[in-house]
């Protein structure tokens, strides 16, 4: 298993502003991604985090909203950018030590409310 | 679009009792299928994977069985107690895509009372 943990646990952020999400990892791993759940909503997968190159999004998340950073196998940052009260949301990290889909790990969330 | 419905959405039960819910997934291009348990502030926490039709896991009083062919799996909690309560997940993987990409269902809210 991998021990996940993403800072800041919560925030509340004014609307128009950006907030950037770290999430550190206590092992090299090959694949990392970040989801959002929505109030009343399933989680839903943003972006998978390339090492070195940029992230692969999902339909309907783009890069202008949602800039990810992975500078290394243990570390990748997630930015809410210019965020409006529908990006009020838990953001989950989570991680694939070895790229199988049998190994899929979470990180503990950060709630976020934008008033 | 895949939709992954899990019912019922909340659950009260004593502890003590017995209880289980549904994952329903589309039948057609099945992958793996994955439950997982996620209390409050805390990760979600890994249960199960299941991929074979038939497949029956369990791990301690919690148990899950598969049905590929008709799509849903069922989850199982013998003998519930407070600490079980949770919200349960679970999450379809499609074949022919990218083999990582969990689709969740909304969950079911499970509360076990004293």
């Amino acid at each position: 298993s991998a021990v996940i943990s993403q800072k800041p646990s919560r925030d509340i952020c004014q609307r128009g502003t950006s907030l950037t999400i770290q999430c550190q990892v206590d092992s090299q791993v090959t694949m990392m991604f970040w989801y959002r759940q929505q109030p009343g909503q399933s989680l839903t997968l943003i972006a998978t985090a390339n090492q070195g190159s940029e992230a692969t999004y999902e339909s309907g998340f783009v890069i202008d909203k949602f800039p990810i950073s992975r500078p290394n196998l243990t570390f990748s940052t997630l930015t809410v950018s210019n965020m409006s009260p529908e990006d009020s949301s838990i953001y989950l990290c989570s991680v694939s030590p070895s790229g199988s889909f049998y190994e899929q790990f979470f990180g503990p969330g950060t709630r976020l409310t934008v008033l | 679009i895949l939709n992954v419905e899990q019912s019922p959405q909340s659950l009260h039960v004593q502890e003590g009792d017995s209880t289980n819910f549904t994952c329903s997934f589309p039948s057609s291009n099945f992958y793996a299928l994955h439950w997982y348990r996620w209390e409050t502030a805390k990760s979600p926490e890994a249960l199960f994977v299941m991929t074979l039709n038939g497949d029956e896991k369990k791990k301690g009083r919690i148990s899950a069985t598969l049905n590929t062919k008709e799509g849903y799996s069922y989850l199982y909690i013998k003998g519930s107690q407070p600490e079980d309560s949770a919200t349960y997940l679970c999450a379809f993987i499609v074949s022919g895509g990218s083999n990582y990409k969990l689709t969740f269902g909304k969950g079911t809210l499970l509360t076990v009372n004293p």
